[in-house]
């Protein structure tokens, strides 16, 4: 089954820790996102990238990194500098780079907490 | 700035009745719309798009409004099924503006049987 897998579906952070969310897709896709969603508010842009080894920063990129060294994954890390990490992290993917009017398609989500 | 906006944060109808859920933008680049429905702890599943060359697309029980000179689209469900209850997202895109998608605060719709 062609897909996006999410893990771990649920991540404790300590004070000061930096954590890794993973995102494994099968899609051939070249374009991967990171967004963030908290409690009754839509999705916001963290990072994208359109092809392996490159990435640009979306909306609310501070605190965040990512990098692209293979065409199925996209990690995205939460550092120490992310204030405000807990929400619901989804990783997308769309077939582009370039394309017009592409649908991106979403994994299950990964649920980070503070401790 | 929220260039997508979702006014109604909830909305209930009947089992059977129609569902009608809005979604109002101010970028007028905006050239591509989506919906996504998703469940509370899953990721958003694409439901129907619709091209701004477009008016109106149609799949199945979704049906998909664009009014451009409005900056309004809209998502028709008919009928509604308790399966359907869950928060509906409308997002917009730019054409060669790399496919990044704005989405709106979503709307979360409850079907009663």
């Amino acid at each position: 089954d062609g897909g996006i897998t999410q893990s771990p579906k649920y991540l404790f952070r300590k004070e000061g820790q930096n954590v890794t969310l993973s995102c494994e897709q099968n899609l051939n896709h070249d374009a991967m996102y990171w967004y963030r969603q908290d409690p009754g508010q839509g999705l916001r842009l963290i990072y994208y990238s359109q092809i392996v080894n490159d990435f640009q920063k979306g909306d609310i990129a501070e605190g965040y990194s990512v990098s692209r060294e293979k065409k199925e994954s996209f990690p995205l890390t939460v550092t120490s500098a992310q204030k405000n990490p807990t929400a619901f992290y989804l990783c997308a993917s769309s077939s582009g780079p370039y394309s017009n009017q592409e649908t991106q398609y979403f994994g299950p989500g990964t649920r980070l907490l503070v401790l | 700035d929220q260039q997508v906006k979702q006014n109604s944060p909830s909305l209930s109808v009947q089992e059977g009745r129609i569902s009608i859920l809005n979604c109002d933008y101010t970028n007028s680049m905006f050239d591509y719309f989506l919906w996504y429905k998703k469940y509370p702890a899953e990721g958003p599943t694409f439901l129907i798009s619709i091209s701004s060359i477009k008016d109106k697309n149609e799949d199945g029980r979704f049906t998909v409004f664009l009014n451009k000179s409005a900056k309004h689209l809209s998502l028709h469900i008919v009928p509604s099924q308790p399966g359907d209850s869950a928060v509906y997202f409308c997002a917009a895109s730019v054409w060669n503006a790399g496919n990044m998608l704005t989405f709106g605060g979503g709307t979360r719709l409850m079907v009663k049987p």
